[in-house]
């Protein structure tokens, strides 16, 4: 069984560019998470999707947003990027409700802000 | 809000060595508590889990019991091996708000 996928991998913006940032959940999963672990941060919690509505957001700006598709697949947005925006972004996937606390992550979106 | 509080790194240990990584946590309620591991250059993996008090979660010869009393979910393993060498998160999960809260993460190298 394939696992969270992420793309791109790694990707390199300017201050005020736009980033998008890509994940596939496990298949069967129907909620999505992303999550920001910044040098010196730890992993922060960012939004949750759960059948395409956000459910929960984290302590960010609204230039972070995000959503997720019909096929639960999920986009994370970040507007006007800012140099402390670089980070490895996190995606996590899990089933939906009442069992669905385990959440399987992602290798990451490395993005670098220059 | 909630909170994981981790044993501060680095921790070094020899092959074979005993390992514990010490986590406690606040949480209203009776979160599920998890182990991750982050490999360099890789995601998180689900290492082991709990979801209620005195369960013990185990995996590859790692263990952890929930002690509801301590609140706490310390990490141990028997006999180390270099390919323990890792950063370790300790977790909780909030089931109603959908998100989990990690700690601060230990990193261990393991030397043969």
């Amino acid at each position: 069984e394939a696992g969270v996928t992420q793309s791109p991998t790694h990707l390199i913006k300017t201050r005020g560019q736009q980033a998008t940032l890509r994940c596939s959940p496990i298949s069967g999963h129907t909620s999505v998470y992303w999550y920001q672990q910044a040098l010196g941060l730890g992993l922060q919690f960012l939004l949750w999707y759960d059948e395409g509505e956000e459910r929960n957001r984290g302590n960010f700006p609204p230039r972070f947003s995000g959503r997720q598709f019909p096929n639960y697949s999920s986009e994370l947005n970040v507007n006007a990027l800012e140099l402390e925006d670089s980070a490895l972004y996190l995606c996590a996937s899990s089933t939906g409700q009442p069992t669905q606390e385990t959440q399987y992550f992602g290798p990451g979106t490395r993005l670098l802000v220059l | 809000g909630d909170s994981v509080t981790q044993m501060e790194g680095p921790v070094t240990l020899s092959e074979e060595a005993f390992l514990t990584i010490n986590c406690t946590y606040t949480a209203t309620g009776y979160p599920s508590l998890f182990w991750y591991v982050q490999y360099p250059g890789e995601g998180l993996q689900l290492l082991l889990k709990a979801t209620k008090a005195d369960d013990k979660g185990s995996n590859k010869g790692f263990e952890a019991t929930y002690r509801k009393e301590t609140t706490s979910f310390h990490l141990e393993k028997g006999s180390v091996q270099v390919s323990d060498s890792a950063v370790y998160f300790c977790a909780l999960s909030d089931r109603d708000a959908g998100k989990s809260t990690f700690g601060d993460g230990t990193t261990l190298t393991v030397k043969p």
